[in-house]
């Protein structure tokens, strides 16, 4: 069982790139998440979706853009990377939104922006 | 706003000594706690949640926690720590059906052989 898989596992980019972050799920779970991990500040939630075809917007969500084309992919998308968003990026997803649902989270992405 | 605070940013054990991280969060009404746990260079993982019942909560590895209401609390818990729960520790709320969960900052605990 793979349960969350991310893409890739560390990258450096220039500011000014546009990058995409993947995660891919292979539970079939409703809710998926995307945070950022900053030393000091926890886990900050940048976008989430409640189901395929809708996303929303979470704590944090300037700078970055997140589809749901389907149950098991949730990618987000940096249109034009600052040095600000260096971060490390976990994905998390839960069965549903009945709130004793945990979250599962994914490896992680470590992204530095130069 | 709704927030959730861990007391401690840094924690240092011994092995052998007794463990209590607290946590608290400032909402009213029903809520679903969680406590994750973060290994060095990996992902989170859970350690326990409570949602309803006894306060009392069991979780892996030994770890227990207690929820008060009354003290919006949920503290976490081990008698006796060992040199493999250097980890960072984060307690987590969810509210109500619907609505995201909201995490502490962290506590960093090293435990010491």
């Amino acid at each position: 069982i793979a349960g969350i898989t991310q893409a890739p596992t560390s990258q450096i980019l220039a500011a000014g790139r546009r990058m995409t972050l993947r995660c891919t799920q292979d539970m079939r779970h409703n809710a998926m998440y995307w945070y950022r991990q900053d030393l000091g500040l926890g886990l900050r939630l940048i976008h989430y979706s409640n189901t395929a075809g809708t996303t929303g917007k979470g704590e944090v969500p300037d700078g970055y853009s997140v589809s749901r084309a389907n149950t098991d992919d949730f990618p987000l998308t940096l249109a034009s990377a600052v040095p600000s968003q260096t971060s490390v990026y976990f994905c998390a997803s839960s069965a549903g939104r009945e709130s004793y649902n945990e979250q599962f989270f994914g490896p992680g992405t470590r992204l530095t922006v130069l | 706003a709704q927030s959730v605070s861990q007391h401690n940013h840094h924690v240092i054990l011994s092995e052998a000594a007794s463990l209590e991280l607290g946590c608290n969060y400032s909402y009213g009404g029903t809520v679903n706690l969680f406590w994750y746990v973060q290994y060095p260079g990996q992902h989170l993982q859970l350690l326990l949640k409570y949602f309803s019942g006894d306060p009392l909560v069991k979780g892996i590895k030994g770890f227990e926690a207690e929820f008060i209401k009354s003290k919006f609390s949920f503290n976490l818990r081990k008698p006796s720590v060992q040199w493999s729960d250097t980890a960072e520790y984060f307690c987590a709320v969810r509210k109500d059906y619907g609505q995201n969960f909201v995490f502490g900052p962290g506590t960093r605990l090293s435990v010491l052989p």
